[in-house]
């Protein structure tokens, strides 16, 4: 079972908007990390946000977390074509594991 | 370039066949994992190691076997191939088993059992 959900699966935006997806997770959590995953690649990790925190900035990324409602979301500003991708949330809970969502594809256009 | 090298890149198996995939990292990292890829299923954990020598089993493990003689390498076997088993494989790496930092991720095995 996925412990955390992706709203919207996809997403298409024009290039210079800004792109915001959720993610949900069932249980506690210790941190939440999200990841880009390019088409055929590997992921690569972006931002992790922990459970006190409530908001990160990194670059044009912007990460939000409301461990009240178990959701996270993570704002891209001014997207680029270079944005393409599909994003994942991945949330860490007590123990060893990091359970992924099922992603987000958004499409960015010129 | 440091980080997580997993070979082969590509693989086409028989159903019954087994088979190694290989994962190595070059960070000294303490934690490793493994994961499968499937079309709108996300990533599932199969296995993971917080230490050379210590495994444990992830999400959905059977089927598969890993060990870890050295901090450096988590290999994944395949015992019996079976087309349910055609994914992506990846295999992740992080400085600390506690999760207080990201995974680095392979390249990934795309794996087809026919």
């Amino acid at each position: 079972s996925q412990q955390g959900e992706e709203d919207p699966q996809a997403l298409s935006i024009q290039e210079g908007e800004n792109a915001t997806m959720n993610c949900s997770y069932k249980t506690s959590i210790n941190n939440l990390q999200w990841y880009r995953q390019n088409s055929g690649r590997g992921l690569v990790h972006l931002i992790l946000i922990r459970s006190n925190e409530r908001e990160k900035h990194s670059g044009r990324l912007r990460v939000t977390l409301d461990t009240s409602k178990k959701s996270s979301s993570l704002l891209i500003t001014a997207s680029r074509a270079a944005d393409t991708a599909s994003y994942f949330c991945a949330s860490k809970a007590a123990g060893n594991k990091l359970t992924f969502g099922g992603g987000t594809r958004v499409l960015v256009k010129p | 370039n440091a980080g997580v090298t997993q070979t082969p890149k590509f693989q086409v198996l028989k159903t019954g066949q087994s088979m190694t995939l290989q994962c190595a990292q070059d960070m000294n990292h303490e934690y490793m994992s493994w994961y499968r890829q499937d079309p709108g299923m996300g990533l599932r954990l199969i296995h993971y190691s917080v230490g050379a020598g210590i495994t444990d089993q992830g999400e959905v493990p059977n089927g598969y076997n890993v060990s870890r003689s050295t901090t450096e390498d988590f290999p994944l076997r395949l015992l019996s191939a079976a087309p349910s088993q055609t994914s992506v494989y990846f295999c992740a790496s992080s400085y600390s088993s506690q999760g207080r930092y990201g995974y680095t991720f392979g390249s990934g095995t795309r794996l087809t059992v026919v």
